[in-house]
This record gives structure tokens, C-alpha cells and sequence, in this order.
């Protein structure tokens, strides 16, 4: 089945320490995303990628690193500058830009 | 900001009864899409209406939109306890080549009981 993966569902940051969460897809979409939502709290957009080595920043993008460096992945790092990770991200993928995307199920973040 | 608002911010109905969510947004868009979200769990797409449409069916949901006002909504019908879930408008401002990005309202946290 074609889909979304993301991991590790759970995962916990110690200060200072960088954090990355894998996203995978097997759609053969082009554009990636990855957003953050907090508790009650719509998605916010942290980086996007249209296009496999090109990449863009969203509008919360502070503290974060992205990497394209195949169709298929798109990781995000969580840096140490990220004073506040605590949050739930998502992955998504979508044909092109503009189309409804797909959602893998998420990755809890907590710091320690 | 182009975000979209979402109300109600909670919806509580019984089994059986229709459920509507409405969206307004700010600018003007390519289309709007709509998803829906469980507890703990990725977002599922539902539905997407262009610009140009006014009115979009699915199954039970019916989506309307009018680019005037600058509102959407959502209508569930006979609603049935697994419609519980939180659900979001999503709007599209750009075309491929302008990123078409969406922008997601808060959500309606719908609660259905049996």
C-alpha cells in the first residue's frame, strides 16, 4: 500500500541536543511538507519542497533543517536553537503543490 | 496572515443529526480544501472545491463555498458516532508555480454520541 511513514512516533529531546524525524513516502509525489501543531492548535508550515534538492523555508522555520536529497525523504532536524520543540509534527506529500496532500501519523516530540 | 477561522471551535450533536462547520478566510484563493483529523493521528483529506465551484458532494459531506463572502462550509449528514474527529479547512492562495501552499484554519472539534 502506497502511504506515509513516519518515525519514531514518540521521541524526546535533551537540552542542547539536535533531533532528526524520518519521513518517507512511496506515493512518487513530488512536494513534501512538514508542519507543526501544537495543542488545539491548527498546522503550521516549517519547510516545504517542491522538487527533489530544492527546498523552501514555511513560516515558522527558526530552529529547523531540512534535507531533499531523494524523492522518496524528507527528514527534519530539530536544532538546539529550537527554544520551544515540544510539539506534534507531521509529514506530507502531495502530487504537486496546490493538491490535496497526504499525512503520515505524526511524531510526538517532548523535551527532557 | 491569510490564515483561515474556523467555527464553532467545538460541536457536540447527537447520532443521526446533520453537523456544519464553517471557514472564512482572508484573501483570495485557488481553492479550499477540506480534512479531517482523529485524536493522536494524521489528517485525512475529504474534499477540495475551486475557485470557480460553488457547491462540491461526497458521499455525506456537501461543501459549499462562496468567494464573495469569503466562507466555506462543511455539512455532514446523518452523522454517526465515527465522524468524531477534529476537522480543517485548508486554503490554497498560489498556484504550482507560486508555492500552493495551504494555509489551515484552527479547526471544529466535532464530537458525535450515540
Amino acid at each position: 500500500d502506497g502511504g506515509i511513514t513516519q518515525s519514531p512516533k514518540y521521541l524526546f529531546r535533551k537540552e542542547g541536543q539536535n533531533v532528526t524525524l524520518s519521513c518517507e513516502q512511496n506515493l512518487n509525489h513530488d512536494a513534501m511538507y512538514w508542519y507543526r501543531q501544537d495543542p488545539g492548535q491548527g498546522l503550521r508550515l516549517i519547510y516545504y519542497s517542491q522538487i527533489v534538492n530544492d527546498f523552501q523555508k514555511g513560516d515558522i522555520a527558526e530552529g529547523y533543517s531540512v534535507s531533499r536529497e531523494k524523492k522518496e525523504s524528507f527528514p527534519l532536524t530539530v536544532t538546539s536553537a529550537q527554544k520551544n520543540p515540544t510539539a506534534f509534527y507531521l509529514c506530507a506529500s502531495s502530487i504537486i503543490s496546490n493538491q490535496p496532500q497526504h499525512f503520515g501519523d505524526g511524531t510526538r516530540l517532548s523535551i527532557l | 496572515s491569510q490564515q483561515g477561522e474556523e467555527d464553532p471551535q467545538a460541536l457536540s450533536i447527537q447520532e443521526g443529526e446533520n453537523a456544519t462547520m464553517n471557514c472564512s478566510y482572508k484573501t483570495s484563493i485557488n481553492n479550499l480544501q477540506w480534512y479531517r483529523q482523529n485524536s493522536g493521528r494524521g489528517l485525512v483529506h475529504l474534499i477540495l472545491i475551486r475557485s470557480n465551484e460553488r457547491e462540491k458532494h461526497s458521499g455525506r459531506l456537501r461543501v459549499t463555498l462562496d468567494t464573495s463572502k469569503k466562507s466555506s462550509s462543511l455539512l455532514i449528514t446523518a452523522s454517526r458516532a465515527a465522524d468524531t474527529a477534529s476537522y480543517f479547512c485548508a486554503t490554497v492562495w498560489g498556484g504550482y508555480n507560486q508555492g500552493g501552499k495551504l494555509i489551515f484554519g484552527q479547526g471544529t472539534e466535532l464530537s458525535v454520541k450515540p
